[in-house]
């Protein structure tokens, strides 16, 4: 079973900084790694995947990196909209596999 | 747009039964495989079924697998989340969610969740 890591789990920042989420996986899941962003009382958003791949109509200034067991999440400068819970995931479709880290609480400064 | 609105989630008490529904628009259902994630309250994302594009195939995750059964009505564009032998653990909001089939690798897109609490 492959088990996913993020770090740290609370990050604080301060609007207009750079904010630096890692994602780690227990073996090597190539770049089949995917990032999700969770406001409160909303369902997860869709922000990353094949590891660097932004989705549709997400920011420029959202950025992902990384292959094999080290992934990192980059928000090039904070928006008060950013702020945010931040799920890495990785995928497979055979077999079947769908595991996301525990989150990272991205947090005002 | 794309939506996808879940029903269906309740109390129950433990050893019981609920399915969940969730109702598809504004995209191809029968196109796309489709997912089941459960959060419970304050916790992390757990994946928790699978179904193809054509129902054909269906994938659980461990915790659920004998338990649980995902199934999709393409005339009607709903997927089910059909529940039974609920334990305590189960409690958390459950969402519906695309998988990009062909576009996107993974999960796309999600609904906004239903609240299964399993409790006497």
């Amino acid at each position: 079973e492959i088990v996913m890591t993020q770090s740290p789990a609370t990050l604080s920042v301060s609007p207009g900084e750079r904010a630096t989420l890692s994602c780690r996986a227990s073996q090597s899941v190539s770049s089949n790694l995917a990032w999700y962003q969770q406001k409160p009382g909303q369902a997860p958003r869709l922000l990353i995947y094949d590891a660097s791949t932004r989705a549709s109509d997400i920011p420029a200034r959202f950025s992902g990196s990384g292959s094999g067991t080290a992934f990192t999440l980059t928000i090039s400068s904070l928006q008060s909209e950013d702020f945010a819970v931040y799920y890495c995931q990785h995928y497979n479709n055979w077999p079947p596999m769908y595991t996301f880290g525990q989150g990272t609480k991205l947090e005002i400064k | 747009e794309v939506q996808l609105v879940e029903s269906g989630g309740d109390l129950v008490q433990p050893g019981g039964s609920l399915r969940l529904s969730c109702a598809a628009s504004g995209f191809t259902f029968s196109s796309h495989w489709m997912h089941w994630v459960r959060q419970a309250p304050g916790k992390g994302l757990i994946w928790v079924a699978r179904v193809d594009s054509d129902g054909s195939s269906t994938s659980y995750a461990d915790s659920v697998k004998g338990r649980f059964t995902i199934s999709r009505d393409s005339a009607n564009s709903t997927l089910y989340l059909q529940m039974n032998s609920l334990r305590a653990e189960d409690t958390a909001v459950y969402y519906c969610a695309r998988d990009g089939t062909g576009t996107t690798p993974t999960i796309d897109f999600w609904g906004q969740g239903t609240l299964v609490t399993v409790s006497s």
